[in-house]
């Protein structure tokens, strides 16, 4: 049973457009929220959090959109660069002391 | 602080083979976890600690072997290596059980 589902499995975007990728959960007990990223041939890191109490989070370009009615998230790229280019989990947390990851997004920037 | 270490970074196994993957964090931290990612799968929990002496099965077990006899140390086994293990392999840690984790750099296993 997948508790995360992540759309789309990959996407390309222009530079400078706007890069989107969608999160929907199904435990209502969830109440931490992040997106990774990882680049080729490395770990994912942490690049943005957010807990239910907010309906949005933005650090620099990027920004999580949270709707706790709809039980879905999403993570916004704003003015996309080529470095962006990597693939990108979302996760929900936790339950059982653990972090339930979405399948992944593939993102790559055009130059 | 190197966060979480592990070794080796690659490996060439044949099937039948043993080898005993290694992960260090040296943040303090009580909860660790190793995953494998294959295409498309993205991150499965293979097994997780919440502490030392603690270890638990995660969503894809079979065939492999834990031990967390210290606190900074998670050890992954492969008893009998498989062509269906072949993956790669990334540790994490956290200090509070399903919240922010760090990871590794990964270990990339073929088994032949």
């Amino acid at each position: 049973q997948q508790q995360v589902k992540q759309s789309p499995q990959s996407l390309i975007v222009q530079k400078g457009g706007i890069s989107i990728i969608n999160c929907a959960y199904e435990n209502t007990a969830f109440d931490y929220f992040p997106w990774y990223q990882q680049f080729p041939g490395k770990g994912p890191a942490l690049l943005i959090a957010i807990r239910p109490d907010v309906s949005e989070k933005k650090e620099g370009r990027f920004t999580i959109s949270f709707n706790k009615s709809a039980k879905q998230f999403s993570l916004h790229i704003m003015d996309s660069q080529p470095g962006d280019s990597a693939t990108y989990f979302c996760a929900a947390g936790p339950r059982d002391d653990k972090i339930i990851f979405g399948k992944g997004t593939r993102l790559h920037i055009l130059p | 602080n190197a966060g979480v270490t592990q070794t080796p970074k690659f490996r060439v196994l044949k099937t039948g083979q043993s080898m005993t993957l290694l992960c260090a964090q040296d943040m303090n931290h009580e909860y660790m976890y190793w995953y494998r990612q294959d295409p498309g799968m993205g991150l499965r929990l293979i097994h997780y600690s919440v502490g030392e002496g603690t270890t638990a099965k995660g969503e894809v077990p079979d065939g492999y072997n834990v031990s967390r006899l210290k606190k900074q140390n998670f050890l992954l086994g492969l008893e009998s290596a498989a062509p269906s293990q072949t993956s790669v392999y990334f540790c994490a840690s956290s200090y509070v059980g399903g919240t922010e984790a760090f990871f590794g750099q990964g270990t990339r296993l073929t088994v032949v």
